[in-house]
């Protein structure tokens, strides 16, 4: 069937960029999101773009999106200790098991 | 913007009991809404889909009637989960799409922990 996948862990250093990547397999997906989880809460949508975007900026977050690879990347930059979190991808109905990103002082 | 309110946010409850579990649309009239459940350092696994005024879609191996599903009206759904057991424990999670201002987006309760006893 229809997967997301991305990888469990990153830990970055306070300051430095944070890249969390993504693969998904349904190419019908109109939207593809980034949601933010963090202890003990719900979702919180971060951001998403539309699937014939290849970028989109937000603040300190850029979405890249490689339809042909079916690759989405969240870059966060000068992460903060705030920034802890577990981050998901999802298409239209799927979700990626989540990143925890752990920020380092 | 668009906020979904969910209801309680924590539950312990005996095993054999049931639970009620409410997402209300604050800002919207929700025509559908989700019920995701969530396993520890696991992703969100939809359950089912609520359509307001008709029978819940569920996804494969979602028991029915483990978990019902009533969507009465366009701002709340419910989800029962029925003679609780310990296996049952796990975060819940409801969200909602604003069919006029943002089709695609979806907007997330903020989950409630259930634990069975």
């Amino acid at each position: 069937g229809e997967d997301v996948e991305q990888s469990l862990f990153l830990s970055v250093r306070e300051g430095d960029s944070s890249v969390i990547n993504c693969t998904y397999t349904d190419s019908s997906s109109t939207y593809l999101y980034w949601y933010k989880q963090e202890p003990g809460a719900g979702l919180q949508l971060l951001t998403y773009i539309f699937s014939n975007m290849d970028m989109k900026q937000d603040q300190r977050l850029t979405v890249l999106l490689n339809k042909k690879d079916k690759h989405l990347s969240l870059r966060i930059a000068d992460t903060q200790t705030g920034d802890s979190a577990i981050y998901f991808c999802a298409d239209d109905m799927r979700f990626g098991a989540g990143t925890r990103l752990t920020v380092k002082p | 913007g668009a906020v979904v309110s969910q209801h309680p946010s924590r539950v312990i409850c005996k095993s054999g009991t049931s639970v009620k579990i409410e997402c209300r649309s604050l800002d919207f009239q929700a025509t559908t809404m989700f019920w995701y459940r969530q396993f520890p350092k696991q992703s969100l696994m939809l359950m089912a889909t609520s359509n307001e005024g008709s029978k819940a879609t569920y996804e494969q191996g979602v028991e029915k009637d483990k978990f019902l599903i009533n969507h009465a009206s366009l701002t709340l759904s419910t989800l029962t989960v029925t003679s609780a057991h310990p296996e049952d424990s796990s975060f819940y999670i409801c969200s909602a799409r604003d069919p006029v201002l943002a089709k695609n987006i979806q907007y997330f309760g903020a989950g409630t922990r259930l634990s069975v006893l």
